[in-house]
């Protein structure tokens, strides 16, 4: 199974400020198609997860541009450019290149300093 | 709009079974396929089955595998999961959610709660 491991775990921030999620998986996610079936979930209190980021880099329709992603092969980062309140939760990274079996991280909880 | 609706959980005994159901809409059903996710309370969110658009192939989680079977219905828009053997470890919401690779749109999700 492939193994996605995520840091930090917990995410204080001040509303205003820049955020920094890391995801590193245990094989390359680059699928035989060229595609990196490599996104990101936010997940509100009491929410269903929701995507966010698609295939590394792809913001999902309605998602604010302040959220950004990047990498390749095994590592990657969400990142969002200024915090609102909005914001607070947990961010899950998935893959769904190595079937069948796809997985997720452990999950970042963030919350405003 | 994609809209995926959960529904069946409840309060079950040890031992005992459940059916959840999905229903699906605003896409075309038949052409994905589509997926079985839960999460335990505090956990992140645990792949359980997917099941290809022409039910041809299906495939499970080794924590469920000889349990649950999942299946679906195209001409109802829906997707099943039917839960045999439940046990306490079991508990958690459960989402259906179109494509493995993707997971593009999730249901609101049901609650399954094991206990005697």
């Amino acid at each position: 199974d492939v193994v996605m491991t995520q840091s930090p775990l917990s995410l204080p921030v001040t509303l205003g400020q820049p955020a920094s999620i890391s995801c590193t998986s245990s094989q390359r996610l680059v699928y035989s198609n060229g595609n990196t079936y490599l996104h990101w979930f936010q997940q509100r209190p009491g929410q269903s997860p929701r995507r966010l980021i698609n295939q590394v880099s792809n913001r999902d329709s309605g998602v604010p541009d302040r959220f950004s992603g990047s990498g390749s092969g095994t590592d990657f980062t969400l990142k969002i450019s200024r915090v609102e309140a909005e914001d607070v939760g947990i961010y899950y990274c998935m893959q769904g290149t190595h079937w069948p079996l796809a997985t997720f991280g452990q999950g970042t909880r963030l919350e405003i300093k | 709009q994609v809209q995926l609706v959960e529904s069946g959980g409840g309060l079950v005994e040890p031992g005992g079974s459940l059916r959840l159901s999905c229903a699906a809409s605003g896409f075309t059903f038949s052409d994905f396929y589509m997926t079985w996710i839960r999460q335990a309370p505090g956990k992140g969110p645990e792949w359980l089955s997917y099941i290809s658009g022409n039910s041809g192939v299906t495939t499970y989680a080794d924590s469920v595998k000889g349990r649950f079977t999942i299946s679906r219905d195209n001409a109802k828009n829906s997707l099943y999961l039917q839960m045999d053997s439940l046990r306490a470890d079991d508990t958690a919401v459960y989402y259906c959610t179109r494509d493995p690779r993707e997971a593009d749109y999730w249901g609101q999700g049901t609650l399954v709660t094991v206990s005697s």
